[in-house]
């Protein structure tokens, strides 16, 4: 079965710290891996979206991994803002259809 | 450049009612998918349309649910007698090309909550 699987579930950190999301999946078979922000009440922005030949991709100060290998995948954030403060979903693609499989996401909140 | 639009943004209705959630896709994109989200869960696909044709309804409810994407006019994504279970928010996504396999970016509306009482 084609699951996503985030950790924390959510998570709390002071204004200009750093932090790490984590994914893991298990979809197959695999196309891409996109890490998505969202905001309350909002619909989802796109942060990064991977292949399964690249290791590594940033976006200003979010940088996103993929270990294809382990089926795992990481979201950096450095020197968080209070604008960070949102929840952050991991979606992958199958390369077999349409559906985009969506994790339940970690929520982040920034506290000054 | 406007970007996905969703109305209303908000809409509540009484069980037995109907819902019907609208979808502008941003211009230029002929793909248009619903996904639903429950609070605290992840977005749940539900259909995905091309104008004129409903491609992929995999993630549909088999009954009360429809969506449609006319030639002309926004995607409508009707739900018929409403049941408590249906109170969720439903994002609208749309893009230039299919997004099957490929790294196609989905851009989203900012969804509409419908609660039923």
């Amino acid at each position: 079965k084609n699951q996503v699987e985030q950790s924390p579930q959510s998570l709390i950190i002071l204004e200009g710290k750093n932090c790490t999301l984590q994914c893991n999946y298990t979809v197959s078979p695999f196309s891409n891996l996109r890490w998505y922000k969202q905001d309350t009440g909002r619909g989802p922005v796109s942060l990064t979206i991977m292949t399964f030949s690249e290791n590594t991709k940033s976006n200003g100060r979010y940088t996103a991994t993929l270990d294809a290998d382990t089926k795992q995948s990481s979201l950096h954030i450095t020197a968080s803002q209070l604008s960070d403060s949102a929840s952050y979903i991991c979606v992958v693609s199958a390369d077999s259809n349409y559906q985009l499989i969506w994790g339940a996401g970690t929520k982040l909140i920034i506290k000054p | 450049n406007a970007g996905v639009m969703q109305n209303p943004r908000h809409l509540v209705r009484r069980r037995g009612q109907e819902a019907r959630l609208r979808c502008s896709p941003m211009k230029g994109h002929s793909h248009v998918y619903w996904y639903r989200q429950l609070p605290e869960e992840g977005l749940k696909f539900m259909v995905y349309l091309q104008k004129e044709n409903i491609i992929d309804e995999s993630g549909m409810p088999k009954e009360r649910f429809s969506a449609e994407f006319p030639k002309e006019g926004p995607s409508i994504l009707r739900i018929q007698q409403v049941v408590r279970g249906d109170s969720a928010a439903y994002f609208c996504a749309s893009s230039h090309v299919a997004q099957r396999g490929g790294q196609n970016e989905q851009f989203f509306g900012p969804g509409t909550r419908l609660t039923v009482l």
